[in-house]
């Protein structure tokens, strides 16, 4: 059974770099399958941040395109999120999913979520 | 940008009641629709898929119908563990895929 992990820096600093990584274990990142980010804050409740393919391509929320980068590590088999320029409005918990092909592409499994808060 | 717009808010029911929750799109998404229930401090779990199916090991008291800009998910008989907030998803127009706002089914 396929699980996802987040990890990462659960706090940082205005107009600094939001970095986060996500593990995939018991199973393949290189299969059929794509692999995502979300969050979801208070404000505004769940958000697609974009997905990945293992072959590296990607589909980026156009609200948050210009900060962002997701990339794939197949040797390791995890998958990155870099958003840039951080403000409070991106304090939220991240979710790492794995994005199933065989019903469609949709968010199969989550892994728990990590709060990522952006304060001085 | 395709807009869902959930109803009601909150519904407040008993256990063994049914509960019937409406997501309605701002524009055509045929059956493009999932429905996610999550528990606080969990994760969202995948219900249904595609409007009508029911993702792995979902029990048969959920189901979904719809298609269009109209959606229901239907709750037979409410079991103490459904009690949670319920969101639909589209994945038939990106970017972005979006979520509706979340109805929260809450005891009474």
């Amino acid at each position: 059974q396929v699980q996802v992990r987040e990890s990462g820096p659960g706090l940082v600093r205005p107009t600094g770099t939001l970095s986060l990584t996500c593990v995939v274990s018991g199973g393949s990142i290189s299969g059929t399958n794509w692999w995502g980010w979300l969050r979801q804050s208070p404000g505004k409740g769940l958000e697609w941040i974009g997905e990945i393919y293992h072959s590296g391509a990607v589909n980026y929320n156009p609200s948050l395109k210009s900060r962002l980068r997701i990339s794939v590590d197949n040797a390791q088999n995890q998958f990155h999120l870099n958003l840039t320029s951080v403000t409070a409005a991106d304090t939220a918990v991240y979710y790492c999913v794995r994005v199933l092909q065989n019903i469609g592409y949709w968010y199969d499994a989550w892994g728990l979520g990590t709060l990522v808060t952006v304060s001085s | 940008e395709i807009v869902l717009t959930q109803s009601p808010a909150t519904l407040s029911l008993s256990p063994g009641d049914r509960a019937t929750l409406s997501c309605r799109a701002s524009q055509n998404i045929d059956s493009d629709l999932g429905w996610y229930q999550q528990k606080p401090g969990q994760a969202p779990r995948l219900l249904i898929h595609d409007a009508s199916n029911r993702a792995s090991g979902i029990p048969a008291r959920f189901s979904g119908s719809g298609s269009g800009t109209d959606f229901t998910l239907s709750i037979s008989s409410l079991e103490p563990e459904d009690f949670a907030v319920y969101y639909c998803q589209q994945r038939h127009n990106w970017p972005p895929w979006t979520f509706g706002q979340g109805t929260k089914v809450e005891m009474k």
